[in-house]
Protein backbone atom coordinates (compact mmCIF):
# COMPACT_ATOMS: atom_id res chain seq x y z
CA UNK A 1 0.00 0.00 0.00
CA UNK A 2 0.95 3.55 -0.12
CA UNK A 3 3.19 4.89 2.86
CA UNK A 4 3.79 8.89 3.36
CA UNK A 5 6.86 10.00 4.56
CA UNK A 6 6.71 13.42 5.85
CA UNK A 7 9.57 16.09 7.20
CA UNK A 8 10.09 17.93 9.84
CA UNK A 9 7.98 16.16 12.49
CA UNK A 10 8.55 19.65 13.93
CA UNK A 11 9.43 23.67 12.45
CA UNK A 12 9.99 26.51 14.03
CA UNK A 13 10.15 30.16 12.00
CA UNK A 14 10.27 33.55 13.12
CA UNK A 15 7.09 35.10 11.89
CA UNK A 16 7.73 36.96 8.17
CA UNK A 17 9.93 33.76 7.41
CA UNK A 18 9.15 31.25 5.34
CA UNK A 19 8.63 27.79 5.87
CA UNK A 20 9.05 24.41 3.94
CA UNK A 21 7.52 20.96 4.63
CA UNK A 22 9.03 18.20 2.49
CA UNK A 23 7.01 14.70 2.07
CA UNK A 24 7.56 11.67 -0.41
CA UNK A 25 5.17 8.65 -1.45
CA UNK A 26 5.86 5.43 -2.61
CA UNK A 27 2.70 4.88 -4.88
CA UNK A 28 3.26 5.72 -8.41
CA UNK A 29 -0.27 5.29 -8.88
CA UNK A 30 -1.09 7.93 -6.62
CA UNK A 31 -2.10 10.88 -8.38
CA UNK A 32 -3.81 13.68 -5.89
CA UNK A 33 -1.62 15.27 -3.04
CA UNK A 34 -3.72 17.95 -0.63
CA UNK A 35 -2.35 19.23 2.27
CA UNK A 36 -4.85 19.36 5.42
CA UNK A 37 -4.31 22.05 8.54
CA UNK A 38 -5.33 21.11 12.02
CA UNK A 39 -5.02 23.68 14.78
CA UNK A 40 -5.43 22.42 18.16
CA UNK A 41 -8.56 20.29 19.12
CA UNK A 42 -9.90 20.81 16.10
CA UNK A 43 -10.57 19.72 12.82
CA UNK A 44 -8.13 19.24 9.37
CA UNK A 45 -9.57 21.65 7.01
CA UNK A 46 -7.84 21.52 3.24
CA UNK A 47 -5.50 24.16 2.84
CA UNK A 48 -3.94 23.29 -0.93
CA UNK A 49 -4.05 20.52 -2.90
CA UNK A 50 -2.41 19.13 -6.21
CA UNK A 51 -3.46 16.54 -8.85
CA UNK A 52 -0.41 14.98 -10.95
CA UNK A 53 -0.68 16.69 -13.79
CA UNK A 54 0.53 19.78 -12.30
CA UNK A 55 3.63 20.64 -11.14
CA UNK A 56 3.23 23.58 -9.06
CA UNK A 57 -0.12 25.65 -7.39
CA UNK A 58 -0.12 28.90 -5.31
CA UNK A 59 -2.63 30.29 -3.73
CA UNK A 60 -2.14 33.73 -2.13
CA UNK A 61 1.13 33.02 0.62
CA UNK A 62 0.74 28.46 0.41
CA UNK A 63 2.36 26.98 -2.75
CA UNK A 64 2.75 23.35 -3.05
CA UNK A 65 5.37 21.86 -5.81
CA UNK A 66 5.03 17.94 -6.96
CA UNK A 67 7.55 16.11 -8.66
CA UNK A 68 6.51 13.09 -9.64
CA UNK A 69 9.28 11.09 -11.00
CA UNK A 70 11.30 11.53 -7.55
CA UNK A 71 7.46 11.13 -5.50
CA UNK A 72 7.66 14.01 -3.62
CA UNK A 73 6.08 17.20 -2.71
CA UNK A 74 6.06 20.05 -0.87
CA UNK A 75 4.24 22.96 1.15
CA UNK A 76 5.70 26.30 0.94
CA UNK A 77 4.32 29.26 3.41
CA UNK A 78 6.03 32.50 2.47
CA UNK A 79 5.93 35.38 5.12
CA UNK A 80 4.87 33.38 8.04
CA UNK A 81 2.29 34.29 10.56
CA UNK A 82 1.19 33.64 14.26
CA UNK A 83 -2.15 31.98 12.59
CA UNK A 84 0.33 29.77 10.78
CA UNK A 85 1.31 27.86 13.99
CA UNK A 86 -0.83 24.43 13.44
CA UNK A 87 0.06 20.94 12.56
CA UNK A 88 0.15 20.22 8.64
CA UNK A 89 -0.44 16.62 7.29
CA UNK A 90 -0.38 16.09 3.48
CA UNK A 91 -1.60 13.08 2.43
CA UNK A 92 -1.50 10.93 -1.02
CA UNK A 93 -4.51 9.30 -2.84
CA UNK A 94 -5.02 7.27 -5.39
CA UNK A 95 -7.24 5.74 -8.01
CA UNK A 96 -8.62 3.80 -4.89
CA UNK A 97 -9.33 7.31 -3.80
CA UNK A 98 -7.96 6.31 0.03
CA UNK A 99 -6.26 8.95 1.38
CA UNK A 100 -3.22 8.42 3.32
CA UNK A 101 -1.70 10.87 5.53
CA UNK A 102 1.96 11.68 6.84
CA UNK A 103 2.61 11.75 10.36
CA UNK A 104 2.05 15.78 10.74
CA UNK A 105 4.72 18.59 10.68
CA UNK A 106 3.92 21.03 13.92
CA UNK A 107 4.74 24.54 12.83
CA UNK A 108 5.13 27.11 15.41
CA UNK A 109 5.56 30.86 14.06
CA UNK A 110 7.00 33.04 16.60
CA UNK A 111 7.32 36.88 17.05
CA UNK B 1 -17.82 25.16 10.02
CA UNK B 2 -17.46 21.97 7.05
CA UNK B 3 -21.37 20.60 7.02
CA UNK B 4 -20.24 17.77 8.21
CA UNK B 5 -21.66 16.67 11.67
CA UNK B 6 -20.62 14.31 14.17
CA UNK B 7 -22.51 12.87 17.42
CA UNK B 8 -21.51 13.10 19.80
CA UNK B 9 -19.07 15.27 21.02
CA UNK B 10 -17.00 13.39 23.52
CA UNK B 11 -17.61 9.40 24.94
CA UNK B 12 -16.27 7.98 27.79
CA UNK B 13 -16.88 4.61 28.55
CA UNK B 14 -15.16 1.26 29.73
CA UNK B 15 -13.09 -1.29 28.71
CA UNK B 16 -15.07 -4.42 26.59
CA UNK B 17 -18.02 -2.19 25.59
CA UNK B 18 -19.96 -1.17 22.62
CA UNK B 19 -20.06 2.29 21.54
CA UNK B 20 -21.25 3.57 18.20
CA UNK B 21 -20.56 7.08 16.51
CA UNK B 22 -22.52 8.75 13.97
CA UNK B 23 -21.94 10.82 11.17
CA UNK B 24 -23.84 13.26 8.70
CA UNK B 25 -22.28 14.06 5.24
CA UNK B 26 -22.82 17.98 3.81
CA UNK B 27 -25.29 17.71 1.65
CA UNK B 28 -25.10 16.49 -2.01
CA UNK B 29 -21.93 14.07 -0.49
CA UNK B 30 -21.84 10.86 -1.05
CA UNK B 31 -18.61 9.59 0.07
CA UNK B 32 -18.17 8.98 4.06
CA UNK B 33 -14.89 8.23 5.06
CA UNK B 34 -13.65 7.60 8.87
CA UNK B 35 -10.45 8.00 10.36
CA UNK B 36 -8.50 7.55 14.02
CA UNK B 37 -5.95 10.21 15.70
CA UNK B 38 -4.49 8.94 18.25
CA UNK B 39 -2.98 11.54 20.57
CA UNK B 40 -0.08 12.89 18.76
CA UNK B 41 -0.53 11.17 16.02
CA UNK B 42 -1.52 11.02 12.36
CA UNK B 43 -4.79 10.18 10.42
CA UNK B 44 -4.96 6.72 10.36
CA UNK B 45 -7.95 5.92 7.40
CA UNK B 46 -10.05 3.34 8.92
CA UNK B 47 -13.02 2.58 6.17
CA UNK B 48 -14.88 4.48 3.35
CA UNK B 49 -18.27 3.94 2.00
CA UNK B 50 -19.77 5.44 -1.42
CA UNK B 51 -23.77 5.36 -1.83
CA UNK B 52 -23.98 2.75 0.82
CA UNK B 53 -21.39 0.53 -0.23
CA UNK B 54 -17.93 0.18 1.24
CA UNK B 55 -15.48 1.32 -1.49
CA UNK B 56 -12.17 0.79 0.48
CA UNK B 57 -10.43 0.07 3.74
CA UNK B 58 -7.73 0.69 5.78
CA UNK B 59 -6.57 -0.25 9.26
CA UNK B 60 -9.75 -0.85 10.35
CA UNK B 61 -9.50 -3.58 13.25
CA UNK B 62 -11.95 -6.55 13.03
CA UNK B 63 -13.85 -5.04 16.18
CA UNK B 64 -14.62 -2.11 14.33
CA UNK B 65 -17.60 -2.34 11.59
CA UNK B 66 -19.52 0.40 9.63
CA UNK B 67 -21.88 1.05 7.65
CA UNK B 68 -24.01 3.88 5.51
CA UNK B 69 -27.74 3.86 5.08
CA UNK B 70 -29.82 5.09 2.29
CA UNK B 71 -30.09 8.71 3.77
CA UNK B 72 -25.93 8.49 3.49
CA UNK B 73 -25.19 8.78 7.73
CA UNK B 74 -22.83 6.65 8.34
CA UNK B 75 -22.17 5.07 11.92
CA UNK B 76 -18.95 3.55 13.02
CA UNK B 77 -19.38 0.97 15.56
CA UNK B 78 -16.19 -0.09 18.12
CA UNK B 79 -16.67 -3.21 20.00
CA UNK B 80 -14.68 -4.56 23.14
CA UNK B 81 -13.18 -1.48 23.72
CA UNK B 82 -9.42 -1.34 24.87
CA UNK B 83 -7.63 1.62 26.69
CA UNK B 84 -6.17 2.01 23.42
CA UNK B 85 -9.06 2.96 21.49
CA UNK B 86 -9.23 5.96 23.23
CA UNK B 87 -8.20 8.60 20.20
CA UNK B 88 -10.48 11.43 18.37
CA UNK B 89 -12.48 9.54 15.59
CA UNK B 90 -13.11 11.64 12.57
CA UNK B 91 -15.56 11.17 9.98
CA UNK B 92 -15.27 13.24 6.39
CA UNK B 93 -17.44 13.32 3.25
CA UNK B 94 -17.00 14.13 -0.21
CA UNK B 95 -19.29 14.33 -3.07
CA UNK B 96 -17.60 11.37 -5.36
CA UNK B 97 -15.31 8.43 -4.63
CA UNK B 98 -12.72 9.93 -6.64
CA UNK B 99 -9.98 12.63 -6.18
CA UNK B 100 -11.98 15.03 -4.10
CA UNK B 101 -11.50 17.47 -1.37
CA UNK B 102 -12.59 15.42 1.63
CA UNK B 103 -14.72 18.11 4.32
CA UNK B 104 -14.16 17.08 7.97
CA UNK B 105 -16.23 16.85 10.64
CA UNK B 106 -15.47 17.98 14.09
CA UNK B 107 -14.72 14.93 15.84
CA UNK B 108 -15.82 12.43 18.25
CA UNK B 109 -13.61 12.37 21.19
CA UNK B 110 -13.74 8.28 22.85
CA UNK B 111 -11.75 8.11 25.83
CA UNK B 112 -11.92 4.39 27.23
CA UNK B 113 -11.56 3.64 30.62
Amino acid sequence: GENVEQHPSTLSVQEGDSAVIKCTYSDSASNYFPWYKQELGKRPQLIIDIRSNVGEKKDQRIAVTLNKTAKHFSLHITETQPEDSAVYFCAASGTASKLTFGTGTRLQVTL
Amino acid sequence: DSGVTQTPKHLITATGQRVTLRCSPRSGDLSVYWYQQSLDQGLQFLIQYYNGEERAKGNILERFSAQQFPDLHSELNLSSLELGDSALYFCASSVNWGLDEQFFGPGTRLTVL
